[in-house]
């Protein structure tokens, strides 16, 4: 079946350097979602990403989808405490998937300190 | 909208024993789920639903059952509790082609 690899697994970083997560499918996406988890709190939807190669936005959040669409990258840009969290992709199932069996990635946990 | 809602927020059960997981949401969505995660794990797929009466199973579907009677809740059945069922249980929805929304989960502890 579908696996979707996130690396790294954790990840320390003082206030103010920058911060990368990568996701890897075993299999071709109609399209990618990212999520971030607080401690003790629930997935919230960041964006979506459907293109091939597409690049997003959002304040100091950059998302991109491969151009083969089977991996994509979460990068923060002088991340702050509020980063703090567990940032997971999640992929529908296969290329026709519509998201009934989104797959979630491992996650990468991030901690900032001051 | 309070979007989706899970009681109870934390359970404790003994080995044998059953119980309900309550989700419910008034967003009017069609499709729900319903994730476990464990400590320091991703969300696995339990069961979802497109729709009232539909559902189908997830990657990790055995010692839980779930049913669909109207588009608001989607309860989750274990039947007979075992330690491994022991984690963090979310409920979520989503309207067609958009996100999903997630409820706050349920903690449980089988003893």
């Amino acid at each position: 079946g579908q696996q979707v690899m996130q690396i790294p697994q954790y990840q320390h970083v003082q206030e103010g350097e920058d911060f990368t997560t990568y996701c890897n499918s075993s299999t071709t996406l109609s399209n990618i979602q990212w999520y971030k988890q607080r401690p003790g709190g629930h997935p919230v939807f960041l964006i979506q990403l459907v293109k091939s190669g597409e690049v997003k936005k959002q304040k100091r959040l950059t998302f991109q989808f491969g151009e083969a669409k089977k991996n994509s990258s979460l990068h923060i840009t002088a991340t702050q405490t509020t980063d703090v969290g567990t940032y997971f992709c999640a992929g529908p199932g296969g290329l026709t998937g519509g998201g009934n069996k989104l797959t979630f990635g491992t996650g990468t946990q991030l901690k900032v300190e001051l | 909208n309070a979007g989706v809602t899970q009681t109870p927020k934390f359970r404790i059960l003994k080995i044998g024993q059953s119980m309900t997981l309550q989700c419910a949401q008034d967003m009017n969505h069609n499709y729900m789920y319903w994730y476990r995660q464990d400590p320091g794990m991703g969300l696995k797929l339990i069961y979802y639903s497109v729709g009232a009466g539909i559902t189908d199973k997830g990657e990790v579907p055995n010692g839980y059952n779930v049913s669909r009677s109207t588009t608001e809740d989607f309860p989750l059945r274990l039947e007979l509790a075992a330690p491994s069922q022991t984690s963090v249980y979310f409920c979520a929805s989503r309207p067609r082609d958009r996100a999903k929304y997630f409820g706050p989960g349920t903690r449980l502890t089988v003893l």
